[in-house]
C-alpha cells in the first residue's frame, strides 16, 4: 500500500483567502484523488486529479473554486479559492494503484473564520 | 441521494464480543465494496473489500459478507477489540466509473474494555 503524506496538517485561514495542500505520495501511483469530509458527515470525492492534464471534477464541484494540479505520479496540490466559512472541512487525499483499493493520507483540517 | 448509507450512527459492544456493522446501498451497478476505518485526527485506513462475485470475504478477526439481493453487505468483528473503536465507513465502486468511491455516513463503534 501506498504512503500518503499531506501538508499542512491544519490551518485557521480568513474567509476570501485561498489556501493550497499539498499531497505527496511514496510511490509512483495510477489515480490520485481529493475529498472533503464536513463536520459529521462523509467522505465526499471533489475530483479525480489527473497527471499531465486537467482534473476531473465531481457534480457540484467547479475548477474556480477547487484548481488541482498533478505534474507527476506522486504528487497533487489542492487550492480552496476564496474561502467562507462553508469551506471549514476535513481535505483528503487518496491515491490508487492496481485494484479498487485507496489509501488516504492524514487529512488537512481547515477552519475558516 | 445517498446510494450507500450505514443506518446505525453508531455501535457499542463489549470486549471479546462479535461486533456487526451494516451497510445497505441502492445502485445496482456497483460491483465493488470496501470498509474503511478512521480514527480521529486521521484519515481513513483500508480495512478489507469484497466483489460483488463473492458473498464472503475473510481477514484474520475480520469478515465481510455481502447479500446481493438484499443489496446488503455487513462487517463482522471477532473478537472485537478496544483498538478497534473507530468511526467506520463502508464505501461502493462502481465497474463503469472504476475509480469513483461512494461513502456511507460511517458508524461510531466503541469497544467497552
Amino acid at each position: 500500500s501506498a504512503v500518503i503524506s499531506q501538508k499542512p496538517s491544519r490551518d485557521i485561514c480568513q474567509r476570501g483567502t485561498s489556501l493550497t495542500i499539498q499531497c505527496q505520495v511514496d510511490s509512483q501511483v495510477t489515480m490520485m484523488f481529493w475529498y472533503r469530509q464536513q463536520p459529521g458527515q462523509s467522505l465526499t470525492l471533489i475530483a479525480t486529479a489527473n497527471q499531465g492534464s486537467e482534473a476531473t471534477y465531481e457534480s457540484g464541484f467547479v475548477i474556480d473554486k477547487f484548481p488541482i494540479s498533478r505534474p507527476n505520479l506522486t504528487f497533487s496540490t489542492l487550492t480552496v479559492s476564496n474561502m467562507s466559512p462553508e469551506d471549514s472541512s476535513i481535505y483528503l487525499c487518496s491515491a490508487r494503484s492496481s485494484g479498487y483499493e485507496q489509501y488516504f493520507g492524514p487529512g488537512t483540517r481547515l477552519t475558516v473564520t | 441521494d445517498q446510494q450507500v448509507k450505514q443506518n446505525s450512527p453508531s455501535l457499542s459492544v463489549q470486549e471479546g464480543r462479535i461486533s456487526i456493522l451494516n451497510c445497505d446501498y441502492t445502485n445496482s451497478m456497483f460491483d465493488y465494496f470496501l470498509w474503511y476505518k478512521k480514527y480521529p485526527a486521521e484519515g481513513p485506513t483500508f480495512l478489507i473489500s469484497i466483489s460483488s462475485i463473492k458473498d464472503k470475504n475473510e481477514d484474520g478477526r475480520f469478515t465481510v459478507f455481502l447479500n446481493k439481493s438484499a443489496k446488503h453487505l455487513s462487517l463482522h468483528i471477532v473478537p472485537s477489540q478496544p483498538g478497534d473503536s473507530a468511526v467506520y465507513f463502508c464505501a461502493a465502486s462502481e465497474g463503469t466509473s472504476g475509480s469513483r468511491l461512494t461513502f456511507g455516513e460511517g458508524t461510531q463503534l466503541t469497544v467497552n474494555p
